[in-house]
């Protein structure tokens, strides 16, 4: 079945950097955007951007530009993304979600189990 | 960008209860609408796409409408397992930004 597998969960220092993978199984990778969600404790869903994993395109929001890179690797079908400078506020779970389409909209669906991104000095 | 406006923001209702949750887009998104159920430590659950197409699996008492500007989704008859926070978005331009999501609980 369609399925993706997020890392484990990550403890980083103010400053720090981290790296959270999303293993895709069960159809086509290069086929489908892949794109990246986060929630703060207690708060609602922030899209982070995407990445086409067949060209290596990305579209990032505005609030994350210079701070984030997603990048693929298409042998190992797995996505990441990669938030540098961390602060305190940037303690959330990332989710990866897939884009799905017809001829009339788009949506995602599945989405990975989420990684929780704690960042605390 | 466009903005979404999920309304209300908190629901208490009661099993059995018809529940409607309104989003509005701050520009025209044709039917590039999907809803989400989100649980507790979970991830977010596809509900509706294309605003009004039920998601294979999910229950028929779920149901979404509109196009343009205005949308709902609507639970006919709600069930004890429908207690759960529940998110638009809209997906017809970057950024695919979220609604700010409707706490549904019991009363």
């Amino acid at each position: 079945q369609v399925q993706l597998v997020q890392s484990g969960a990550e403890v980083k220092k103010p400053g720090a950097s981290v790296k959270v993978s999303c293993k895709a199984s069960g159809y086509t990778f290069t086929g489908y955007y892949m794109h990246w969600v986060r929630q703060a404790p207690g708060q609602g869903l922030e899209w982070m951007g995407r990445i086409n994993p067949n060209s290596g395109g990305t579209n990032y929001a505005q609030k994350f530009q210079g701070r984030v890179t997603m990048t693929r690797d298409t042998s190992i079908s797995t996505a990441y993304m990669e938030l540098s400078r961390l602060r305190s506020d940037d303690t959330a779970v990332y989710y990866c979600a897939r884009r799905f389409a017809n001829r009339t909209s788009f949506w995602f669906d599945p989405w990975g189990q989420g990684t929780l991104v704690t960042v605390s000095s | 960008d466009i903005q979404l406006t999920q309304s209300p923001s908190f629901l208490s209702a009661s099993v059995g209860d018809r529940v409607t949750i309104t989003c509005r887009a701050s520009q025209g998104i044709s039917s590039y609408l999907a809803w989400y159920q989100q649980k507790p430590g979970k991830a977010p659950k596809l509900l509706i796409y294309a605003a009004s197409t039920l998601q294979s699996g999910v229950p028929s008492r779920f149901s979404g409408s509109g196009s343009g500007t205005e949308f709902t989704l609507t639970i006919s008859s709600l069930q004890p397992e429908d207690f759960a926070t529940y998110y638009c978005q809209q997906l017809n331009s970057y950024p695919y930004d979220f609604g700010g999501g409707t706490k549904v609980e019991i009363k």
